[in-house]
Order: structure tokens, then sequence, then C-alpha cells
């Protein structure tokens, strides 16, 4: 079974560029989640999609983060302009379904942007 | 506001002895608990979980302890291999969130010395 794809690897921008992030789910996966990590500290859930609908966006910085998943299936997260601080670990995770308690995700190896 | 807690940045074993990596809480709904493995250069994988309505859960060489009334877990490895070096994230969830969002630790980095 794929696991969850992320593309790019790596990413280095200046400040105020652009930068988008893909992500494919495990074929099946219903729940899709997107996650900053910064050196030492751990993941940050930034929205969590349920299908192609949004389950909690409470924590994406709207002003300048911005997420898609129009089908469903495979996701975009996209940063602009962006700013020092976002340098980070992007991680993407997916799971079968949110409405279960063990809510295993399962994570892809991840995006690391560097902001220069 | 540090809902979940990973007081130890690292912990150093030797091999074949017992590794124990602890996780503090302050969110009295969360009811469900996950350890997760990470390697470098990967995202991180689950190893187990335990539901607050046990205070134990056993995954062969892995076992969870949870403390409601001390708001305590803990992962023990035994015996600990130089396979399990890697960076263990703490993670809780709770039923009510609807969303069962987890909220993560700041990991425990793992060095087993063969």
């Amino acid at each position: 079974e794929a696991g969850v794809a992320q593309s790019p690897r790596y990413k280095i921008i200046e400040k105020r560029q652009s930068v988008a992030f893909w992500c494919n789910p495990i074929s099946g996966h219903a729940t899709l989640y997107w996650y900053q990590q910064i050196l030492g500290q751990g993941p940050k859930l930034l929205i969590q999609f349920q299908n192609n609908g949004v389950v909690d966006d409470s924590q994406l910085p709207k002003d300048r983060f911005s997420a898609e998943r129009l089908k469903g299936v495979d996701s975009t997260l996209k940063i602009q302009p962006a700013k020092l601080e976002d340098s980070a670990v992007y991680l993407c995770a997916s799971s079968l379904g949110q409405a279960l308690a063990k809510n295993i995700q399962y994570f892809g190896a991840g995006t690391r942007l560097s902001v220069l | 506001d540090q809902q979940v807690k990973q007081n130890s940045p690292s912990l150093s074993v030797q091999e074949g002895r017992i590794s124990i990596l602890n996780c503090d809480y302050t969110n009295s709904m969360f009811d469900y608990f996950l350890w997760y493995k990470k390697y470098p250069a990967e995202g991180p994988t689950f190893l187990i979980s335990i539901s607050s309505i046990k205070d134990k859960n056993e995954d062969g060489r892995f076992t969870v302890f949870l403390n409601k009334s001390a708001k305590h877990l803990s992962l023990h490895i035994v015996p600990s291999q130089p396979g399990d070096s890697a960076v263990y994230f703490c993670a809780a969830t709770y039923s009510g969130a609807g969303s069962y969002q987890l909220t993560f630790g700041k990991g425990t980095k793992l060095s087993v010395i063969p």
C-alpha cells in the first residue's frame, strides 16, 4: 500500500515570495491534515479536511495561508507571502475517517521550507 | 499554553536496557493518547495508543502506562534496540472535539547505545 506522498521535499524561498506544497493521501482515506512542525517542536495542526470540506482551520493563519482539497483526494497548501517564521517542515497526514477514537494518522515525509 | 508536555528533550539508554519516555498533559478532557516515532527525514509513524478507560496497553516490546489522576503517561521499551533510536512524540485527543484533533508534545530524542 502506498503511503502519503508529498512534494517537493525541500524548498528554499525568499521572504515575501509564495510557495505551494502538494499532498496525495493514502487511497481511501477521507480525512487529510496539514501540520506545521517548527524545529524543536511537535507538529501543530493547521487545517483538517473531511473529503473536500474543511473540518477545522482554527490555527491556519488565513491572511497568508490557504489550502484546498477540491476533489476530496489530493490537497495543496499555499503560503503567500512567506515570512521568515514560516520556516518549518510541513507535514501532510491522512486517516480513514475522523469519527474514530482510534485516530491513527499516517504521515508523509514532509516538505522542509526555508525562508531567507 | 502547552497541553501536552514532554519535559525530557533527550534520553540515552544502553542496548538491552529499558527505555522510559514520559509525557504529562494538562487538559482533563483528553481521553485518547498516542505515541508516534520519527526517524530523521521521515514523517512520524504510529507506535501505540491507549484509551483513558485503560491504564496499560502492551504491544511487543512497547508498553504504554496511563495514570489519569496524575495526568501522566509513559512509554516503556524493553529491551531497547539501536533501531529504536528516534524522536518519540506523545499526542492526545478527546472524543468531544469532533475532529479528533491531535495535540502533540515537543518530542523526546531517544538514543540507544550499542
